[in-house]
């Protein structure tokens, strides 16, 4: 069945580091993909999304560029801060009409 | 706009009592989910609505889960009887219908089995 696979966290950087969180799927057709954030204490939110091949989503300094050729949609940040600090979840809408997750991926940004 | 609204946030029981969650999705969302997430994992969907129909419950436990909309709107996940295993965050989205945007969640409702 369709899936996605995160990279294993967590993940610890320092403030102002370059963040990449590679994220592929298997799926048929042209699934729509997203990245979901969870901060501490909180419920899931979009970060971003994309929904056809070679769109860029955007957000808050993070993007993400829907490769159709390697199936993936790897996260990426130029510069963290510590209030990055969360669980992100890759994520895609197959055409059977589910959402499905990633294993998530913990990122710790220290001072 | 009010958000997914779940209820309770937190939940304690012992093996083999029975427990339900409820979840009031934004207004006028034709689409409810049902998500478990066990600690270290990612959301697992159990159970999928559209308006009061049931779209995918493949992966729920039937012998021992069970869900319903009620008139399209509200929802409820009953665990009965509860397991150790089910100890996990019971997660309630929804989304509108038609072209798909994004599903918006609830907090959870933590569930503790001992």
């Amino acid at each position: 069945g369709d899936s996605v696979t995160q990279m294993e966290g967590p993940v610890t950087l320092s403030e102002e580091a370059f963040l990449t969180i590679n994220c592929t799927y298997t799926a048929t057709g042209y699934p729509s993909l997203f990245w979901y954030v969870q901060y501490p204490g909180e419920g899931l939110q979009l970060l971003l999304k994309a929904t056809k091949a070679d769109d860029k989503g955007s957000n808050k300094g993070f993007e993400a560029t829907y490769r159709k050729e390697t199936t993936s949609f790897h996260l990426e940040k130029g510069s963290v801060q510590v209030s990055d600090s969360a669980v992100y979840f890759c994520a895609i809408y197959n055409q059977g009409g589910k959402l499905i997750f990633g294993q998530g991926t913990e990122l710790s940004v220290k001072p | 706009e009010a958000g997914v609204a779940q209820s309770p946030r937190y939940k304690i029981i012992e093996k083999r009592q029975s427990v339900a969650f409820w979840c009031n999705p934004i207004s006028g969302h034709a689409t409810l989910y049902w998500y478990q997430q066990i600690l270290g994992q990612g959301p697992k969907l159990l159970i999928q609505f559209q308006n009061n129909g049931v779209v995918d419950d493949s992966q729920l436990p039937k012998d021992r889960f069970s869900a319903e909309r009620l008139k399209g709107v509200d929802s409820t996940l009953k665990i009965q009887p509860a397991k150790l295993e089910d100890s996990a965050v019971y997660l309630c989205a929804s989304s509108p219908q038609g072209v798909y945007t994004e599903a918006f969640f609830g907090q959870g409702t933590r569930l503790t089995v001992v």
